[in-house]
């Protein structure tokens, strides 16, 4: 199916414990993004990255680890988590030929 | 890329138009004026985008000042299902960035 997937939809880890968070775009956009949003809080940029093997920094990169080798993917991943990473992540992708991003259904991850 | 400031919340009555404010007074002449919503626990969804000329499509007007500072998202006839968190964005077009506010959340009233 076309379109952007987020897996998994919902996970509880533990503190201290890596979890990696995947995007999956079908459409070749060249820009991706993360966000992290929570609770009664607006979205915050994590990293975005404009192509494959590019990525960069966004407001709230600590803690994260990013990595883009093939177009359509775009993991996050947690090195080790944090009570503090507590959150729903957010992934987008987006074109320069189109002005639009197009989100994800988001991923609640629940750091114990 | 410019900030930009919008009330924090709004009501309308069902079936009027919802007319929503944003200032973006430190714009330059090459950022776009974008609009997303956020409707509960969903990713956010795009609504429309211009630069200085005023703007339709099938879900929404934006009208931009002359001077570029301001703007107003227009939901013609607001419904229920128009309840959602409004995010007014200025970036360069296809920039490699999308900063969110805070927003403002719109309830639309029965």
């Amino acid at each position: 199916d076309a379109g952007i997937t987020q897996s998994p939809r919902y996970k509880i880890t533990e503190t201290g414990r890596q979890v990696t968070l995947m995007c999956h775009q079908t459409w070749s956009h060249s820009y991706m993004f993360w966000y992290r949003q929570d609770l009664g809080h607006g979205l915050r940029l994590i990293y975005y990255s404009a192509a494959a093997d590019i990525t960069d920094k966004g407001e709230v990169p600590d803690g994260y680890v990013v990595s883009r080798s093939k177009t359509e993917n775009f993991p996050l991943t947690l090195e080790s988590a944090t009570r503090s990473q507590t959150s729903v992540y957010f992934c987008a992708s987006g074109s320069l030929l189109n002005t639009e991003a197009f989100f994800g259904q988001g991923t609640r991850l629940t750091v114990v | 890329d410019a900030k930009t400031t919008q009330p924090p919340s709004m009501d309308c009555a069902e079936g009027r138009a919802a007319n929503l404010p944003c200032n973006h007074s430190t714009i330059s002449g090459n950022e776009y004026v974008y609009w997303y919503r956020q409707i509960h626990s969903q990713g956010p969804q795009y609504i429309i985008h211009g630069l200085k000329n005023n703007e339709t499509n099938e879900m929404a007007s934006l009208i931009i000042t002359e001077d570029r500072k301001s703007s107003t998202l227009i939901l013609p006839h607001a419904t229920l299902r128009d309840t959602a968190v409004y995010y007014c964005i200025v970036r360069v077009e296809g920039g490699n960035k999308l900063v969110f506010g805070a927003g403002t959340i719109l309830r639309v009233k029965s």
